[in-house]
């Protein structure tokens, strides 16, 4: 199984801040095999990023993913209040399709 | 607009069974691989299996195998899963979540989702 390991497990910053989000894969993966998630209490995970930098529809530009092989990047330029949630990465070029453990972005 | 709606959880004692349903709308069903992802309580997101579009495979997480089957019906729009010998540990809120591309083996992402349906283990 291909684990994915997500750092770190909370994020403490202030609305307007630049936050960085890791994930990091066990074994080199496809970067259109990577996704991000985003998911507020109480609700539904929603997909925020695609092939490890695509936009899903109606994702804002402050959102940008990056990276390749074993290790990508969730990037959140300017924090605004409603991006304060959990982010989870997810790798679907291998059965069973892993998820990372989620980092919490907390306002600070 | 695509709707996912989950239904079948409840209290279920362990060893038991359970099905669980999922009625999709707003889009063509038959031409999108469907997946189920369950969360415990307070915990991360755990993917569970993965049907394709067409039917004709079928992948799961090693946690489940061999006990849970993922099965759809195209006529009614609906996607299954089907948990046997039911443990504590597969306390969770269950998710069907839609791939986001048709015709697509595997997967490429899960685009949308629904509200989760609650299933506890418990004695």
């Amino acid at each position: 199984e291909l684990v994915l390991t997500q750092s770190p497990g909370t994020l403490s910053l202030s609305p307007g801040e630049r936050a960085t989000l890791s994930c990091r894969a066990s074994r080199s993966l496809a970067s259109s095999s990577l996704a991000w998630y985003q998911q507020k209490p109480g609700q539904a995970p929603s997909l925020l990023i695609y092939g490890a930098f695509n936009r899903a529809t109606g994702i804002p530009d402050r959102f940008s993913g990056s990276g390749s092989g074993t290790d990508f990047t969730l990037a959140i330029s300017r924090l605004e209040p409603e991006d304060f949630a959990v982010y989870y990465c997810q790798q679907h070029g291998f059965a069973p399709h892993t998820f990372g453990q989620g980092t919490r972005l907390e306002i600070k | 607009q695509d709707q996912l709606v989950e239904s079948g959880g409840g209290v279920v004692q362990p060893g038991r069974s359970l099905r669980l349903s999922c009625a999709a709308s707003g889009f063509t069903f038959r031409n999108y691989g469907m997946h189920w992802v369950r969360q415990a309580p307070g915990k991360g997101l755990e993917w569970v299996a993965l049907i394709y579009y067409d039917g004709s495979n079928e992948k799961y997480s090693d946690s489940v195998k061999g006990r849970f089957t993922i099965s759809r019906d195209d006529s009614t729009n609906t996607l299954y899963l089907q948990m046997n010998t039911l443990r504590a540990e597969d306390t969770a809120v269950y998710y069907c979540a839609r791939d986001r591309l048709p015709y697509y083996y595997e997967s490429s992402g899960l685009w949308s989702w629904g509200q989760g349906t609650l299933v506890a283990v418990s004695s």
